[in-house]
């Protein structure tokens, strides 16, 4: 089984600056997928970035970073100069890339970050 | 990436009576969707796995029989709850698989909000 863990139920970041939000997991899967996804107050689930447990280099994305620790087993979004429009939810995600288990994503509790001006 | 529909984007119903929510990729054939129910600041739960032309797979604890899925073409997935009760009040979601560069992720819908009263 597979789980995911963001231990930061909210946040407040100053406009400009960078915030990190933490996500931790838990699989028995030799090799997985991690993901970042943003959920603003509409609803819609926006992908961010992706970090492959086997990839040598952690991800980025324009201003998303992540930051894979694989033996801490952690997966940490950075946001760097923040901006207000990055007021949002974010969820962690997994997925087993065993192709039995049919991309399923199994998410975290999600993290609200608040930018302020 | 995916771009992905849902109709309706709200709908407020009687207790007892059906609601059918349409998922529809938009820019490519799509075997697999995703159905989610997301409560309100809580983290996106699978609900089934919907496959065009065979049955769909359902999460431990959903009723396949409360919440019927159907995907009859590539490219439409249709999520009916019957004799819908206030307890099944909730953000309904789906996704679908595409890809972002050289990785396979899910891009969710707008999501549809359901009211029962």
């Amino acid at each position: 089984a597979q789980k995911i863990t963001q231990t930061q139920p909210g946040m407040f970041v100053q406009e400009k600056e960078a915030v990190t939000l933490d996500c931790t997991y838990d699989t028995s899967d030799p090799s997985y997928g991690l993901f970042w996804y943003k959920q603003p107050s509409s609803g819609e689930m926006i992908f961010l970035i992706y970090q492959g447990s086997y990839d040598q280099q952690n991800a980025t994305e324009g201003r998303y970073s992540l930051n894979f620790q694989k033996a801490r087993k952690s997966a940490n979004l950075v946001i760097s100069a923040s901006q207000l429009g990055d007021s949002a939810m974010y969820f962690c995600a997994m997925r087993g890339q065993i192709k039995a288990a049919g991309n399923k994503l199994t998410f975290g509790g999600g993290t609200r970050v608040l930018v302020k001006p | 990436g995916a771009v992905v529909s849902q109709h309706p984007s709200w709908v407020i119903c009687k207790s007892g009576t059906s609601v059918k929510i349409e998922c529809r990729s938009l820019d490519f054939q799509a075997t697999t969707m995703f159905w989610y129910r997301q409560f309100p600041k809580q983290s996106l739960m699978l609900m089934a796995t919907s496959n065009e032309g065979s049955k769909a797979t359902y999460e431990q604890g959903v009723e396949k029989d409360k919440f019927l899925i159907n995907h009859a073409s590539l490219t439409l997935s249709t999520l009916t709850v019957t004799s819908a009760h206030p307890e099944d009040s909730s953000f309904y979601i789906c996704s679908v698989i595409g890809t972002s560069g050289r990785t396979e992720t899910q891009y969710f819908g707008p999501g549809t909000r359901l009211l029962v009263l």
